[in-house]
């Protein structure tokens, strides 16, 4: 099965910096990668499709990169409201097709 | 708009069998490309996804639980049920049902876009 990773498990930051989460698959999965943002007590939020897509509706302040085992969920300027986890998922092997990561919270400063 | 809805018990005890009902709107399980999986995040932990049923009946399963998981959809009722054998204190968990689908054209790349609010399911006896 593929393993996915996340780094760092927990960052803290500041209002307007820019923040950097990491994803990474055991093997390679193309650009077979979600990100999600999940708030306390609420469903997590689908934010970036297939590595790079922005999901409508979502600010253009979320990006993501990478392909292959290593990928990259960018928020350029931190809002109050983004204040969560974030969990990478990878959509690409079966007979297990749907595995999270550990998830990355991000808090503030 | 899609919306989605998780119902069944709060309380199991040790060993009996979890039934979990979604209900859906705003789409049909029976349109090419549509999906409504169950992922499960125990108190303080990761989202784990449990299973997936395709359009098309197709359907899949965590390896780790798939002798414990059947998924099935009622496709004129909007539902989809999700029953979990031999439950233990370690499911004890939010349950969540999502609509997913295909998100690029000619590939199998796939996402779940809309969640059901979760519903949590304690195990104790």
């Amino acid at each position: 099965d593929i393993q996915m990773t996340q780094s760092p498990s927990s960052l803290s930051a500041s209002v307007g910096d820019r923040v950097t989460i990491t994803c990474r698959a055991s093997q390679s999965i193309s650009s077979y990668l979600n990100w999600y943002q999940q708030k306390p007590g609420k469903a997590p939020k689908l934010l970036i499709y297939a590595a790079s897509s922005l999901q409508s509706g979502v600010p253009s302040r979320f990006s993501g990169s990478g392909s292959g085992t290593d990928f990259t969920l960018t928020i350029s300027s931190l809002q109050p409201e983004d204040f969560a986890t974030y969990y990478c998922q990878q959509s690409y092997s079966t007979p297990s097709p749907f595995t999270f990561g550990p998830g990355t919270k991000v808090d503030i400063k | 708009q899609i919306t989605l809805k998780e119902s069944g018990p709060t309380l199991v005890k040790p060993t009996q069998t979890l039934t979990l009902t979604c209900t859906f709107s705003g789409f049909s399980l029976s349109t090419s490309g549509v999906g409504v999986g169950w992922i499960r995040q125990p108190p303080g932990k990761a989202l784990e996804w449990l299973a997936l049923i395709y359009w098309d009946d197709d359907k899949r399963y965590s390896p780790s639980l798939k002798s414990r998981l059947t998924i099935t959809k009622d496709t004129s009722k909007n539902q989809v049920v999700l029953t979990m054998t031999n439950m233990d204190p370690v499911d004890t968990a939010t349950y969540y049902c999502a609509h997913g689908g295909y998100v690029e054209m000619a590939t199998t790349k796939w996402a779940f876009d809309y969640w059901g609010q979760g519903t949590l399911v304690t195990v104790s006896s």
